[in-house]
């Protein structure tokens, strides 16, 4: 079964504007994951953030995590074309096990 | 270093046909996953190997379904007999540690349609 939700499932943006994806799931977690799938091709990791962890940086990305309100979001700025693709959040639950339980994906279309 | 490795990348093939996939994960990782991806969801493990020992296969469907990885390196996915149900992408992955909640690396996956 999925464990999170993606939101919202699609979303355009112009070229330069930031673009901001949820991830809601329902169970507690040892960490969240965020990969991104070009149409295709394989996913790629992004981000890792541990479940004592409430913010992350990498480059261009910013990941807020919630755990009272079992939630994570994921922030692009500055988007550029390149960065057209589904994004997918990623939970770990059980602790030493590494399986991960994908969410449904935001599909991200960047207009130039 | 070379990437997850999966071949072939396309298959189609007819209802009630047999079907293996192959897959070539980072050298030195011991843990190895396989997915379904059906279009427009997100992955869904069907397998996960540490070394060449299954740790989780409770969302494989046993009864058309097989894996195996042989010497802890290299691993085959099976399907026999498809169902049109099973359409979808089929991907590889593997990371290195257990117990350390590493990044997992995707291979380009396999895409199966069944006619």
């Amino acid at each position: 079964s999925q464990q999170g939700e993606e939101d919202p499932q699609a979303l355009s943006i112009q070229e330069g504007e930031n673009a901001t994806m949820n991830c809601s799931y329902k169970t507690s977690i040892n960490n969240l994951q965020w990969y991104r799938q070009n149409s295709g091709r394989g996913l790629v990791h992004l981000i890792l953030i541990r479940s004592n962890e409430r913010e992350k940086h990498s480059g261009r990305l910013r990941v807020t995590l919630d755990t009272s309100k079992k939630s994570s979001s994921l922030l692009i700025t500055a988007s550029r074309a390149a960065d057209t693709a589904s994004y997918f959040c990623a939970t770990d639950r059980v602790r030493g096990a590494q399986k991960l339980v994908f969410g449904q994906g935001t599909r991200l279309t960047i207009n130039p | 270093e070379a990437g997850v490795a999966q071949s072939p990348r396309y298959k189609i093939i007819e209802k009630r046909q047999s079907v293996a996939f192959w897959c070539n994960p980072i050298s030195g990782h011991a843990t190895l996953y396989w997915y379904q991806q059906i279009l427009g969801q997100g992955p869904k493990l069907l397998i996960q190997f540490q070394n060449n020992g299954v740790v989780d296969d409770s969302q494989l469907p046993k009864d058309r379904f097989s894996a195996e990885r042989l010497k802890g390196v290299d691993s085959t996915l099976k399907i026999q007999p498809a169902k049109l149900e099973d359409s979808a992408v089929y991907l590889c992955a593997s990371n290195h540690l257990r117990g350390v909640p590493y990044e997992q690396y995707f291979g380009p996956g396999t895409r199966l349609t069944v006619t």
